[in-house]
């Protein structure tokens, strides 16, 4: 089954933790995503990567740090750096550079206590 | 960031009603897409389009991307209890490799 996969689907941390957030897909896509999603807004971007071992930031990655070192694998780390870390992650994967259909993952949601 | 105007927020209907939602932008987008979203899942995507004019359905939804290329909508035709969800739409300009997203409809559909 192709797809992409979150792990885990709910998380919990203490204030001042870091946390890596999971997200994998055998689509054989290039470019991979993370948005960041509140209540009642809509998905705002924090990185992405077109390509292996490149990434770029998107509108809201301080706090946020992510690695590309397989085509496969596109983790997220939410660093204490984060001031409001609370919300519901998704992961996402389109064909090519700049491809326009993505595809997203379940998501993963993190509380922050 | 640039975000995109999406209308209604929010829709109360009852089952079997047909729906209209639309997003639009001061800005020209060379594809717009609309996505399902259940509650704590990830977004599915309904509907591609690529053309300035272009009509696609995919069942009982219909979209069409607008002839200024500034906006576009989504039908919903005999609404059903499984439509329940939040529909987002999202746009791509030329030359950017970034999505850009509306804040979404959460549609109520009432048996």
């Amino acid at each position: 089954d192709g797809g992409i996969t979150q792990s885990p689907k709910y998380l919990f941390r203490k204030e001042g933790q870091n946390v890596t957030l999971s997200c994998e897909q055998n689509l054989n896509h290039d470019a991979m995503y993370w948005y960041r999603q509140d209540p009642g807004q809509g998905l705002r971007l924090i990185y992405y990567s077109q390509i292996v071992n490149d990434f770029q930031k998107g509108d809201i990655a301080e706090g946020y740090s992510v690695s590309r070192e397989k085509k496969e694998s596109f983790p997220l780390t939410v660093t204490s750096a984060q001031k409001n870390p609370t919300a519901f992650y998704l992961c996402a994967s389109s064909i090519s550079q700049g491809g326009n259909e993505q595809f997203f993952g379940p998501g993963t949601r993190l509380t922050v206590l | 960031g640039q975000q995109l105007n999406q209308s209604p927020q929010s829709m109360f209907i009852q089952e079997g009603e047909d729906v209209s939602m639309n997003c639009t932008s001061s800005s020209i987008f060379n594809t717009w897409l609309w996505y399902k979203q259940d509650p704590g899942e990830g977004p599915v995507l309904l509907i591609a389009l690529y053309k300035a004019g272009e009509l696609t359905s995919n069942g009982r939804l219909t979209a069409q991307f607008g002839i200024t290329r500034k906006d576009s909508f989504l039908n919903i035709s005999a609404s059903i209890p499984s439509d329940v969800g939040i529909y987002f739409c999202a746009g791509q300009q030329g030359g950017s490799e970034k999505l850009v997203f509306g804040k979404g409809t959460k549609l109520t559909v009432n048996p």
